[in-house]
């Protein structure tokens, strides 16, 4: 199973919006709705913050969205804060428990 | 709230066994409904997907990964231990022990640990 491809970087200033994209397959995210995202800060464990395509766990800003249309997720926050730099990473489940991960974004904010 | 915690030697020579263990504090690993993953990311890679065990012992392991891989769980010390043999360089990696409360949602993660395949 390979990757899910996410782009490498993406930026924004303080309270605009960004989206970051997951492109998968037909046998992964085309299949499944079964998404989540994670952000992942340096010296930190990655944090869930969506989960089953657009549901947030307790605790998880509602800045915070996800969707998803064929073969791509996606992820958008808006409001972009300083503290919302990150890496994020999106997850497709692909049955007989088994999961695959994207290759990672670089969230800068301006 | 529950707190994993990965740890086992940073450095491993390669053709040997890589062993981990992943300690589960703040609730019980004999949970109903929730598997417990291992979770690896080379330098400059991609989330991996190891492998993951129910307390029952029930596990699932990566094709990629199967023939060199053992996940166990003792549930007497909430631990959950990875064993990775024969390893080479394209073992190092981040490992990371993480809770999947159904589907592939990991809500609890530790925050990895460095291991280095060298001689």
């Amino acid at each position: 199973q390979s990757a899910l491809t996410q782009p490498a970087s993406v930026s924004g200033s303080p309270g605009q919006s960004i989206t970051i994209s997951c492109i998968g397959t037909s046998t992964d995210l085309g299949s499944y709705s079964l998404v989540s995202w994670y952000q992942h800060q340096p010296g930190k464990a990655p944090k869930l913050m969506i989960y089953e395509v657009s549901q947030r766990p307790s605790g998880v800003s509602n800045r915070f969205s996800g969707s998803k249309s064929g073969n791509t997720a996606s992820l958008t926050i808006s409001g972009l804060q300083a503290d919302d730099e990150a890496v994020y990473y999106c997850c497709s489940y692909v049955g007989s428990r088994s999961s695959v991960f994207g290759t990672g974004t670089e969230v800068t904010v301006l | 709230q529950l707190h994993l915690q990965e740890s086992g030697p940073g450095l491993v020579k390669p053709s040997e066994t890589l062993s981990l263990t992943c300690t589960v504090s703040g609730g019980s690993i004999s949970s109903n409904s929730f598997y417990w993953g291992w979770i690896r990311q080379p330098p400059g890679k991609a989330l991996e997907l190891i492998g993951n065990i129910y307390y029952t012992g029930s596990t699932y392991y990566n094709p990629s990964l199967k023939s060199r891989v053992t996940i166990s769980v003792d549930t007497s010390t909430n631990q959950v231990s990875l064993k990775l043999s024969s390893v080479t360089a394209a073992d190092t990696a981040v490992y990371y022990c993480a809770r999947d409360r159904d589907y592939g949602n990991f809500d609890y993660w530790g925050q990895g640990t460095l291991v280095t395949v060298s001689s």
